[in-house]
């Protein structure tokens, strides 16, 4: 069975602070694909990165970096610097074959 | 380019209506998905299209609900009669090619059944 867990329900900072957001993910499946989308409080969801189970390398974008660990199960997305736009739930997601899994979601609160 | 365009944004009906949803996926996209978000289950897959074939439609509760998608830029999502329950965000979202590429979502349609 396919199962990613977002253990952090919910994560409060102090805008320019760093925060990671944890993802652990199960499949049996040799290839698979793992994903992050951001929801704003606008409701949309939107898509930030893909990373393929046989790509280990961390991966940076702007104040964005992700950390693919699969000894681990795990696929962390750390902001730097935040900023109080950052606020949304962010969902980690797994696809094998068709289907997309996804997290239940951390909800990120970053005050000024 | 236009992202995935669902309609209407909002839907407000009473119980035991027939509601229709509806979703145009990005040109080109040959996988078409409806996701239903609630805050008791979160994102749950209702069916998925491939080529505008329904292969997997486990996820759709009960009988009420049908799925089509008669071409490739269209697709809709009925429920009937409409519950409470039904109460809900419904997402669509398309991909294209394999397993390998990332869904874009529509920006939802929040469904309330009174």
């Amino acid at each position: 069975a396919q199962k990613v867990t977002q253990a952090q329900t919910e994560i409060s900072v102090v805008e320019k602070e760093d925060v990671t957001l944890d993802c652990v993910y199960e499949t049996r499946d040799t290839t698979y694909y793992l994903f992050w989308y951001k929801q704003p409080p606008s409701g949309e969801l939107v898509f930030l990165i893909r990373r393929n189970s046989f790509d280990e390398q961390n991966e940076i974008s702007g104040r964005y970096s992700w950390n693919f660990q699969k000894s681990t199960s795990s696929f962390n997305f750390t902001i730097t610097a935040s900023q109080v736009v950052d606020s949304a739930v962010y969902f980690c997601a797994l696809r094998g074959t068709y289907k997309y899994i996804f997290g239940t979601g951390t909800r990120l609160k970053v005050l000024a | 380019d236009a992202g995935v365009i669902q309609s209407p944004r909002h839907e407000v009906t009473e119980m035991g209506q027939e509601v229709t949803l509806r979703c145009k996926p990005i040109s080109g996209h040959n996988s078409l998905f409806w996701y239903r978000q609630t805050m008791m289950r979160g994102l749950e897959l209702l069916i998925y299209f491939n080529n505008n074939v329904p292969i997997d439609d486990s996820g759709m509760p009960e009988d009420r609900f049908s799925a089509k998608m008669p071409n490739a830029s269209f697709s809709t999502l009925k429920i009937q009669p409409s519950e409470p329950r039904d109460s809900a965000v419904y997402f669509c979202a398309s991909s294209f090619g394999g397993t390998n590429t990332e869904a874009f979502f529509g920006q939802g349609t929040r469904l309330t059944v009174v």
